[in-house]
């Protein structure tokens, strides 16, 4: 059964940092591409985040690039969410979730709330 | 990047009648989109991918297609459950971003 377990939000003032942790189990890891979605308090979905099986590739959304930094470690099947330089407008429920190859469909974690607030 | 309208952004809809969201991709991404259920408070779940092959477990009500820019999901006959909120998702071009519709809530009327 595939799981998918996301930690590490919270409240954080503007400007601070947070790590998110997503835990898989239930299938191959080190054999799937990861992203981060996010969707902020009564709106739609936002994809932040991919990283390839192997970790060689990450793609960021422009609103994200250079604050946030997505990684992996396949030995201990986590997918992790470094968040810098928070603003109010990351405030949100992340989900990590994992792509189906080829289709490119998500299965999706329960999400973590962020809220970034003074 | 590609952009996915949803529409309508919202409807009302009674038990057991037929319902259609539409999803227009800003430029032809063949079959490569997805839809998505989501209740209050929880996870999207899966319901067909690759424009129109039903996720397992998905009951058969569901329906989806089109190809290229244009596409439809049904509910054929709408069950008390089915109220939530609906989301298409594409994937065509790689590397990301994905992109997701602005989201269809179907409400009871």
């Amino acid at each position: 059964q595939v799981q998918l377990v996301e930690s590490g939000g919270g409240v954080v003032q503007p400007g601070g940092s947070l790590r998110l942790s997503c835990a898989a189990s239930g299938f191959t890891f080190s054999s799937y591409g990861m992203h981060w979605v996010r969707q902020a308090p009564g709106k739609g979905l936002e994809w932040v985040a991919f990283i390839r099986y192997d970790g060689s590739n990450k793609y960021y959304a422009d609103s994200v690039k250079g604050r946030f930094t997505i990684s992996r470690d396949n030995s201990k099947n986590t997918l992790y969410l470094q968040m810098n330089s928070l603003r109010a407008e990351d405030t949100a429920v992340y989900y990590c979730a994992k792509e189906r190859p080829y289709y490119g469909d998500l299965y999706w974690g329960q999400g973590t709330l962020v809220t970034v607030s003074s | 990047a590609i952009q996915l309208t949803q529409s309508p952004s919202s409807l009302s809809a009674s038990v057991g009648d037929r319902v259609t969201i539409t999803c227009r991709a800003s430029q032809g991404i063949s079959s490569a989109l997805a839809w998505y259920q989501q209740k209050p408070g929880k996870a999207p779940k899966l319901l067909i991918y690759d424009a129109s092959s039903l996720e397992s477990g998905v009951p058969s009500r569901f329906s989806g297609s089109g190809s290229g820019t244009d596409f439809t999901l049904t509910i054929s006959s709408l069950q008390p459950e089915d109220f939530a909120t609906y989301y298409c998702q594409q994937f065509n071009n790689y590397p990301p971003p994905l992109t997701f519709g602005g989201g269809t809530k179907v409400e009871i009327k």
